[in-house]
């Protein structure tokens, strides 16, 4: 079955440093997201990309955030500067369509750990 | 802003219980998915419903969308130990047109044997 890959699977950095977290998303879909979760807070959204452009995006997804599709296959969320409270599980998805009940497959994440 | 109202956060029962989870807003969302999330892992979509008043099975689990959008609940009957594990619930979005997902804190179920 298709699956939504992410690596790392964990990523520890230090404080300002910049980090790459990939994605591969299931391959006949043409819309993707990112989604992060810090410990015991909902899941949150964080953009939406389609047609190598993005969609929409969150409050939190400032200057310091940026995604890129790079080739035909990765997705990739970048932070410049990483604070403490970046720290979070960040879940990539994945979906066919925008219409109503759309599908999105989510990744197993990737945990980042900002020290 | 869209939120969603997940309760109750913890549930622990024992097997063979009956459980509701619900989830509940003020907005009305195009549709309202249910996940399984084990931990590590990321959610794992359950069921979607759409339409106002929809009901779902699958297996022992029963998903109903209330009839004016806004709120939906999850029922478990008689459960099983590996009913076990954290459910939550999402809306699509209305705003934008890429249907982002507005996520519930989610229900933390334990079933012991």
């Amino acid at each position: 079955e298709p699956e939504v890959t992410q690596t790392p699977s964990h990523q520890v950095t230090q404080m300002g440093q910049e980090v790459i977290l990939r994605c591969v998303p299931i391959s006949n879909h043409l819309y993707f997201y990112w989604y992060r979760q810090i410990l015991g807070q909902k899941v949150e959204f964080l953009v939406s990309f389609y047609n190598n452009e993005i969609s929409e995006k969150s409050e939190i997804f400032d200057d310091q955030f940026s995604v890129e599709r790079p080739d035909g296959s990765n997705f990739t969320l970048k932070i410049r500067s990483t604070k403490l409270e970046d720290s979070a599980m960040y879940f990539c998805a994945s979906s066919e369509s925008r219409g109503s009940g759309n599908i999105q497959y989510f990744g197993a994440g990737t945990r980042l750990s900002v020290l | 802003t869209q939120l969603l109202e997940q309760s109750p956060q913890f549930l622990s029962i024992q097997e063979g219980e009956n459980l509701t989870v619900y989830c509940n807003s003020s907005s009305v969302f195009s549709s309202l998915q249910w996940y399984r999330q084990e931990p590590g892992e990321g959610p794992v979509l359950l069921v979607t419903v759409v339409t106002g008043g929809e009901v779902k099975k699958l297996k022992r689990l029963t998903f109903q969308f209330g009839d004016a959008r806004k709120d939906s609940s999850l029922h478990i009957t008689a459960a099983q130990p590996g009913d076990t594990g954290l459910y939550l619930c999402a809306g699509e979005g209305r705003a934008g047109n890429n249907r982002k997902l507005i996520w519930g804190l989610g229900t933390s179920l334990a079933v012991n044997p």
